[in-house]
């Protein structure tokens, strides 16, 4: 039982690159979520998906697209990155009880 | 719009002293408080906790207290020991919504 993975681990990109950060998790959760963390800042949502084939904005939502593949998949995907898009990138899940389990996270350096 | 904050950005305590980490949140339709750990270059733990209908709740040597009428939260670590040293957040959230809402976090420097 792995709980909640997240790859990679670290990313370096240039100003407008694109890429995807992936999310699995194996706790038979309905409910996905991705946060991003900056320094000194607690955890902001951007998207996330309340059960599989629906997904809803979050606090900063912008510059983001999101889908959830099926029940353990949630991928966030940056089309154009932005230097203010440099930060770390969290992925976690729930079930009804509310309690997320978060993943170990992606740490993004845009140039 | 609505938030979680924290009264102290860092707190320093020696071993062996309780800590006592507070939050506010402003939400006063959240009814349901969390606290997560989040160890250096880790993602958040679950700790304790709470709904509102309860004040106290207790756990392995933590216990979480609310304060509905002053909207405030405290995490408190008896006995702390060098492996509490983390970073602790609050975190609101109401009965059926999914979006949680967390604060900035305590960084809680144990000394031995």
């Amino acid at each position: 039982n792995a709980g909640v993975t997240q790859t990679p681990k670290f990313q370096v990109l240039k100003t407008g690159q694109s890429m995807t950060l992936q999310c699995a998790q194996d706790m038979n959760h309905n409910s996905m979520y991705w946060y991003r963390q900056d320094p000194g800042m607690g955890l902001r949502l951007i998207y996330y998906s309340a059960s599989e084939g629906t997904t809803d904005k979050g606090e900063v939502p912008n510059g983001y697209n999101v889908s959830r593949l099926n029940k353990r998949e949630f991928s966030l995907r940056l089309e154009s990155a932005a230097p203010s898009q440099t930060s770390v990138y969290f992925c976690a899940s729930t079930d009804s009880s509310y309690e997320q389990y978060f993943g170990p996270g992606t740490r993004l350096t845009v140039t | 719009g609505e938030s979680v904050g924290l009264h102290l950005p860092t707190l320093s305590v020696q071993e062996g002293d309780n800590s006592i980490i507070n939050c506010a949140y402003s939400n006063s339709a959240s009814d349901y408080f969390i606290w997560y750990k989040q160890e250096s270059g880790k993602g958040p733990q679950f700790i304790i906790d709470i709904r509102s209908n309860m004040d106290k709740r207790q756990g392995q040597r933590v216990t979480v207290l609310l304060n509905k009428t002053v909207k405030h939260l405290s995490l408190q670590i008896a006995a702390t020991q060098p492996g509490d040293s983390a970073v602790y957040f609050c975190a609101e959230s109401s009965t059926g919504g999914f979006k949680t809402i967390f604060g900035a976090g305590t960084r809680l420097f144990v000394k031995a």
